[in-house]
């Protein structure tokens, strides 16, 4: 029973390139959460979703950032024109489906660190 | 807006002490705290939740909801501790909750032989 793949585990980009991270979540998990860890925090929770739909990106930022998590595939976290600032580690999780209130558990990936030259 | 604090980076026990990492938080609703850990070279993953009052691997946390503190405590540390150590607190709209954890910034904890 794989846990959540997330891929790429290292990207680098060249500041105005675009960035994106895949990630697939535990078989049968349907909600699909992003993180974000910049350097010396802790994570930071950025967009929930479901099959097809966000459900809340209230930690994203407004612009260059969107996210995916389609019908088929991975979940797709979409970064546009990084900048150095985006330069962090990126974090996938997904939970089970709610069942009469979630558990709060998470399942985590690995992670996919970005570094913007 | 809910903020999760862990005053200490950085915590160094020698193995069979007693240990505790603090953790506090603000929220003005009711709270669901969470430690999660992460060991070296692995994933981070849930060590114990406040609402199963559970001891897990020797640890427990006490929601103090007057002190609104969730520290994690364990009375003889060993040294397969030594790790990543989150307080997170969950986001309950509507009073379903879900995934959405507010972490605290972490700290090290180091268990010397």
């Amino acid at each position: 029973n794989a846990g959540v793949m997330q891929n790429p585990r290292h990207l680098v980009r060249r500041r105005g390139q675009e960035a994106r991270l895949r990630c697939s979540p535990v078989k049968g998990h349907s909600h699909v959460y992003w993180y974000r860890q910049l350097p010396e925090e802790g994570l930071k929770f950025m967009v929930y979703l479901q099959k097809e739909n966000i459900i809340d990106e209230s930690g994203m930022p407004k612009e260059r950032f969107s996210a995916e998590f389609p019908k088929e595939g991975p979940s797709i976290l979409r970064i546009q024109q990084v900048v150095r600032g985006d330069s962090a580690a990126y974090f996938c999780a997904s939970s089970p489906r709610l069942a009469g209130g979630n558990t709060g558990e998470l399942f985590f990936g690995e992670g996919s660190r970005l570094t913007v030259l | 807006a809910q903020r999760v604090t862990q005053p200490e980076k950085l915590l160094s026990v020698f193995k069979g002490a007693p240990v505790e990492l603090k953790c506090n938080y603000s929220y003005s609703g009711s709270p669901e705290l969470f430690w999660y850990v992460q060991y070296s070279r692995q994933r981070l993953q849930l060590l114990l939740r406040h609402i199963s009052r559970e001891s897990i691997k020797g640890f427990t946390a006490d929601l103090n909801k007057g002190e609104t503190s969730f520290h994690l405590k364990k009375p003889f540390a060993q040294e397969e501790d030594s790790a990543m150590y989150y307080c997170a607190l969950s986001d309950s709209p509507g009073g379903t909750s879900y995934g959405k954890l507010t972490f605290g910034q972490g700290t090290i904890l180091t268990v010397h032989p």
